[in-house]
């Protein structure tokens, strides 16, 4: 069992509001990332980070900004969202392994839906 | 377009029987390829992980196999349970970046029924 935790599980909000998902992990892994997964399809990912102080944009295009303050914290933060954001958001973290083996543990994800 | 190919996009099967899960994939260069389990609502779990230099890997009733010449994967599940009614996802990494970025497939729906 993977000690990586996302909250909330579930949230509905309106149009416009501000959001922050949290992400945060007991493993001490390096890396972590963001995926946006719709029903169906395959995860996309959004964003990522290799450490501290590091973030980067991933292959999907993402209104949503990310932090990383704290090795085991990594939010993910909307600052005004729109129905077009509905979807369940994964979290991950992994530790850099030779040959980009590391294995990355997922967290339970929040299902997010935006009226 | 979608580098990794899952079929079939859904499974139905009686628990107790087997079964084969596919994945082509056209990712290069070839770095290794992922077996994920996704239970509804809940994120994925890693089933196997196998190298270039790999042909099968086994994890209890998990069995995956890979030709790395024809870029096709397969995961085998044997006996069949209730509880292995899930979401499976084939991932292929690539060794073309130091995150060796992963591609997704779109994961094959397997449910097992009593």
């Amino acid at each position: 069992e993977a000690d990586i935790y996302q909250t909330p599980r579930y949230l509905v909000i309106g149009t416009g509001k501000k959001i922050t998902l949290e992400c945060s992990q007991t493993m001490g892994h390096d890396k972590m990332y963001w995926y946006q997964q719709d029903p169906g399809m395959e995860l996309h990912l959004i964003h990522y980070s290799y450490g501290v102080n590091s973030t980067e944009k991933g292959d999907l295009s993402s209104e949503s900004t990310v932090s990383r303050i704290r090795t085991e914290h990594f939010p993910l933060t909307l600052e005004s969202a729109r129905p077009s954001h509905t979807s369940q958001y994964l979290c991950a973290s992994s530790e850099t392994r030779d040959r980009g083996t590391d294995t990355q543990y997922f967290g339970p994800g929040t299902r997010l839906t935006v009226l | 377009k979608n580098q990794v190919e899952q079929s079939p996009q859904s499974l139905i099967i009686l628990e107790g029987k087997n079964c084969t899960l596919q994945c082509n994939y056209t990712v290069s260069p070839f770095s290794n390829l992922r077996w994920y389990k996704q239970d509804t609502g809940r994120g994925p779990v890693s089933l196997t992980i196998m190298t270039f230099s790999e042909n099968t890997k086994s994890n209890g009733r998990y069995t995956a196999t890979l030709d790395a010449d024809t870029k096709q994967s397969s995961l085998h599940i044997t006996a069949s349970q209730l509880s292995d009614s899930a979401s499976y996802i084939c991932v292929v990494s690539d060794r073309g970046s130091t995150l060796g970025r992963l591609y997704f497939g779109r994961g094959t729906q397997l449910t097992v029924w009593p």
